[in-house]
């Protein structure tokens, strides 16, 4: 599966837009790129994924550029409650194990 | 569905002595995992059964683990003779095997291992 690299910490103030940006500059051609976010004691849980271009739920948004080499998690006015680790996941659709990088540790403040 | 659920939710023991966690996925889905995390870290892959075959095994896995699924439903995953580098917590996850990219992974709140 592809290495990718994030940020291992940002921070922000509730009501911001938080940006995370995921570099996969080896990710191959049928590869996903799927976001995880985990709070503390809690397993990880599955936010978006994504192929190509723009992608949004009701959570967040993700962003591929053309080339596919990054990604961007997007979320809007964030809360307290948005405080977890955020992970960057790449591999083929449907693949069988997911290999998690270090995370970006994201704290809002009041 | 509660979905997956992992007992006990903690458990400290002494090093030599063995341990058994227990995963009930989520009652629809076939396949079920299982990951270790250390403080820091994200979660290591150890291995995944579709039904009740295992079907891949990390070489974290050493021979003191051992993970069954009997019968395709729950899942065990035992340490035998504990070390204290096996402190970590034990995370359980289950999906639906389909043919398609999506491949979300529920995951329990997993077991919290401590080993003195």
């Amino acid at each position: 599966l592809a290495k990718t690299t994030q940020p291992i910490s940002m921070d922000s103030y509730e009501g911001q837009e938080v940006n995370i940006t995921c570099s996969h500059n080896n990710i191959a051609t049928n590869d996903y790129i799927t976001w995880y976010q985990q709070f503390p004691s809690q397993g990880p849980r599955f936010i978006i994924q994504g192929y190509k271009t723009k992608v949004t739920n009701e959570v967040a948004s993700l962003f591929i550029p053309a080339d596919r080499k990054s990604s961007t998690l997007s979320l809007p006015r964030v809360s307290l409650s948005d405080t977890a680790v955020y992970y960057c996941l790449v591999g083929v659709g449907g693949y069988n194990k997911l290999i998690f990088g270090a995370g970006t540790r994201l704290a809002v403040h009041p | 569905d509660t979905g997956v659920s992992q007992d006990p939710r903690h458990k400290i023991t002494k090093r030599g002595q063995n341990v058994t966690f227990r995963c009930d996925p989520i009652s629809e889905h076939n396949r079920l995992y299982w990951y270790r995390q250390t403080l820091g870290q994200g979660p290591e892959f150890l291995t995944y059964f579709q039904n009740e075959a295992q079907l891949e095994k990390s070489r974290l896995l050493s021979d003191r683990f051992s993970a069954e699924r009997p019968k395709g439903s729950f899942s065990t995953l035992e340490i035998q003779r504990t070390e204290q580098g096996d402190s970590a917590m034990y995370l359980c996850a289950s999906s639906l095997a389909h043919q398609g990219p999506y491949n979300e992974q529920f995951f329990g709140p997993g077991t919290r291992l401590t080993v003195l």
